[in-house]
């Protein structure tokens, strides 16, 4: 079975620090996609950061990085220097290739950012 | 600007009506979806469509319906609308074939069953 699990309901952490949100995944497939979307109190899906099954390097973009493990199947993400407007839900989700490209998402992890 | 529009961002309706939530995408994109999200559970995908009039069942499909007539339009119907079914469901659309394809959501719309 595919499977996405976040195992933080919720984080703190102090403005300027750095921070992981765990995710982990279940697939059988070689081919996946890995994804993370952040969802603002205002509700919009907002996409942060890629990483395919194949990539050899960690994906970053910006203050994001994604930490890719792949033999335990963990798909970390990294927010570096944390700021105030990034307090939202943040969701991990996978694309496996053997199930017709469905997006699959995990339960989503609250980050709280404190002055 | 790349645009997925669900037709009500708030509803409220009665039990056993039969709901139709609407979402138009503008980008000419294969996959479209449908998902819920409740505290707790995440989004939890309901139907999924890879084509015009193709359909799979995700992982909550009972009680729910969908139809695909034409490619950038994705309806959900629940048939009978139960308070179980009170939640933000949220539309999402994106290239198919591929696992490395963004998906582009909607706004969402929280329905509230009474």
């Amino acid at each position: 079975a595919q499977k996405i699990t976040q195992t933080q309901p919720g984080m703190f952490v102090q403005e300027k620090e750095a921070v992981t949100l765990d995710c982990t995944y279940d697939t059988s497939d070689p081919s996946y996609g890995l994804f993370w979307y952040k969802q603002p109190s205002s509700g919009e899906m907002i996409f942060l950061i890629y990483q395919g099954s194949y990539d050899q390097q960690n994906a970053t973009e910006g203050r994001y990085s994604l930490n890719f493990q792949k033999a335990r199947k963990s798909a970390n993400l990294v927010i570096s220097a944390s700021q105030l407007g990034d307090s939202a839900m943040y969701f991990c989700a996978m694309i496996p290739m053997d199930s017709s490209y469905k997006l699959i998402f995990g339960s989503g992890t609250r980050l709280l950012v404190r002055p | 600007d790349v645009k997925v529009t669900q037709s009500s961002r708030y509803l409220v309706k009665r039990t056993g009506e039969k709901v139709f939530l609407e979402c138009v995408q503008d980008m000419d994109h294969e996959n479209m979806f449908w998902y819920r999200q409740d505290p707790g559970l995440g989004l939890r995908l309901i139907y999924f469509s890879y084509d015009v009039k193709m359909k799979e069942k995700g992982d909550i499909p009972e009680g729910y319906s969908v139809s695909r007539e034409k490619k950038e339009r994705f309806s959900l119907i629940l048939e009978s609308a139960s308070t179980n079914q009170t939640s933000m469901y949220l539309c999402a659309s994106s290239t198919g074939g591929s696992v490395n394809t963004e998906a582009f959501f909607g706004q969402g719309t929280r329905l509230t069953v009474v």
